[in-house]
């Protein structure tokens, strides 16, 4: 069991570049997350995926788009990537439940714009 | 939406000590909170989490107590060890109306460092 895996670990991108973050789970989680975590700000949440076939935006969407490509896994796109867009990317799944389930994360994705 | 406050930024202790960390959350509806341990260039590791239903949860050494009145809820460490530095973050989620889509909103973290 991984778990959950992101790909690349580590990316340099010049200013104006297109990328896809890619996430992909093997707990047979129904929801799927993505956040940015920068120093002194916490993790904040750009999209989520309550389940497969839906997406939706979460506190920091601009200059990102989602898919949820099938139950396992969830890209994330920066069209045009913008120096603001420097960060610490990670996904996390969790199972369904009424009342709250941990969210298990992946190892992250280091992304450095130029 | 939910805004989750967490204090202090910074925590210094003595090894053997006890370490305390508050978190106050603004949604009256959020149910499950969860405490998360993020050691320098790792993944967030749940630690532990607790549940509306309940006002107090104890794994070994870790405590968290939730005051759903007041909105806070704490993290307790005892007997620190030096392997207990990290950052800690707080969270809150809500199941209001019925959804589970569980999102948390997260605390901007505490770095805790235990000196031996």
């Amino acid at each position: 069991n991984a778990g959950v895996t992101q790909t690349p670990k580590f990316q340099v991108l010049k200013t104006g570049q297109s990328m896809t973050l890619q996430c992909a789970q093997d707990m047979n989680h129904n929801s799927m997350y993505w956040y940015r975590q920068d120093p002194g700000m916490g993790l904040r949440l750009i999209y989520y995926s309550a389940s497969e076939g839906t997406t939706d935006k979460g506190e920091v969407p601009n200059g990102y788009n989602v898919s949820r490509l099938n139950k396992r896994e969830f890209s994330l796109r920066l069209e045009s990537a913008a120096p603001s867009q420097t960060s610490v990317y990670f996904c996390a799944s969790r199972e369904q439940g009424y009342f709250g389930q941990p969210q298990h994360f992946g190892d992250g994705t280091r992304l450095s714009i130029l | 939406g939910e805004n989750v406050e967490q204090h202090p930024s910074t925590l210094s202790v003595q090894e053997g000590d006890s370490a305390v960390i508050k978190c106050t959350y603004s949604d009256s509806a959020s149910n499950y909170f969860p405490w998360y341990k993020q050691e320098l260039g790792k993944r967030p590791q749940l630690i532990i989490d607790i549940r509306s239903n309940v006002g107090e949860k104890k794994d070994q050494r870790i405590a968290v107590t939730l005051n759903k009145t007041a909105k806070h809820f704490s993290l307790h460490i005892t007997e620190t060890q030096p392997e207990d530095s990290a950052v800690y973050f707080c969270a809150a989620s809500s199941n209001a109306g019925g959804t589970s889509y569980g999102k948390l909103t997260f605390g901007q973290g505490t770095i805790l460092t235990v000196h031996p």
